[in-house]
């Protein structure tokens, strides 16, 4: 298993613009969580989805959204790009949403010009 | 609110000499905690989690509700040690992880 995989590594965007994040997680896990790291920071929760269904939202405006599929991948859409979106955005995947332990995918890195 | 607090944004120790990365949290209820660890060029991982009471490549860490703590410890550190570690708590709600601002170990030979 290559545990969890996350899509593109790498992406330049300008202000204004909108981008879609992709998230695979480890084969089994029903949970997928969603975390923006900006530089020289932590990771800070986005989103949780367990089954589909949204479990638990952050600190973050509307223009930021997510989505589960049928086969437990995930989005993370990002709308009207700003400047501070800057940031890695790390993929969590979990068995369940609540006890189990979050193993994360590599991160995408966007950088908003 | 809940919040996690790592207070050194660095440490720098020497091979073999002991280690302590601090963690402070503020939370109403019983949370979980946990470290996790970067290496260079590679994926954030679990480290250890305090409920399981172990032992991980040398390190332990104690929770200690009096001083609302969870300090890493390691008495003697190796050069492969050298990573950055985040403290982070989980609430009794879900699997929301916060974490703290992390702190970045070098061990110099």
């Amino acid at each position: 298993d290559a545990g969890v995989t996350q899509s593109p590594t790498h992406l330049i965007k300008t202000r204004g613009q909108h981008v879609t994040l992709r998230c695979s997680p480890i084969s089994g896990h029903k949970s997928v969580s969603w975390y923006q790291q900006v530089l020289g920071q932590g990771p800070q929760f986005i989103f949780q989805y367990y089954e589909k269904e949204e479990r638990g939202r952050g600190n973050f405006p509307d223009r930021f959204s997510a989505r589960q599929f049928p086969n437990y991948s995930s989005e993370l859409n990002v709308n009207a790009l700003l400047l501070g979106d800057s940031a890695l955005y790390l993929c969590a995947s979990s068995l369940d949403y609540r006890t189990d332990t979050q193993y994360f995918g590599p991160g995408t890195r966007l950088t908003v010009l | 609110a809940q919040r996690v607090t790592q207070p050194e944004k660095l440490l720098s120790v020497f091979k073999g000499a002991p280690v302590e990365l601090k963690c402070n949290y503020s939370y109403s209820g019983s949370p979980e905690l946990f470290w996790y660890v970067q290496y260079s060029r590679q994926r954030l991982q679990l480290l250890l989690r305090h409920i399981s009471r172990e032992s991980i490549k040398g390190f332990t860490a104690d929770l200690n509700k009096g001083e609302t703590s969870f300090h890493l410890k390691k008495p003697f550190a190796q050069e492969e040690d050298s990573a950055m570690y985040y403290c982070a708590l989980r609430d009794n709600a879900g699997n929301m992880l916060t974490f703290g601002g992390g702190t970045r170990l070098m061990v110099k030979p």
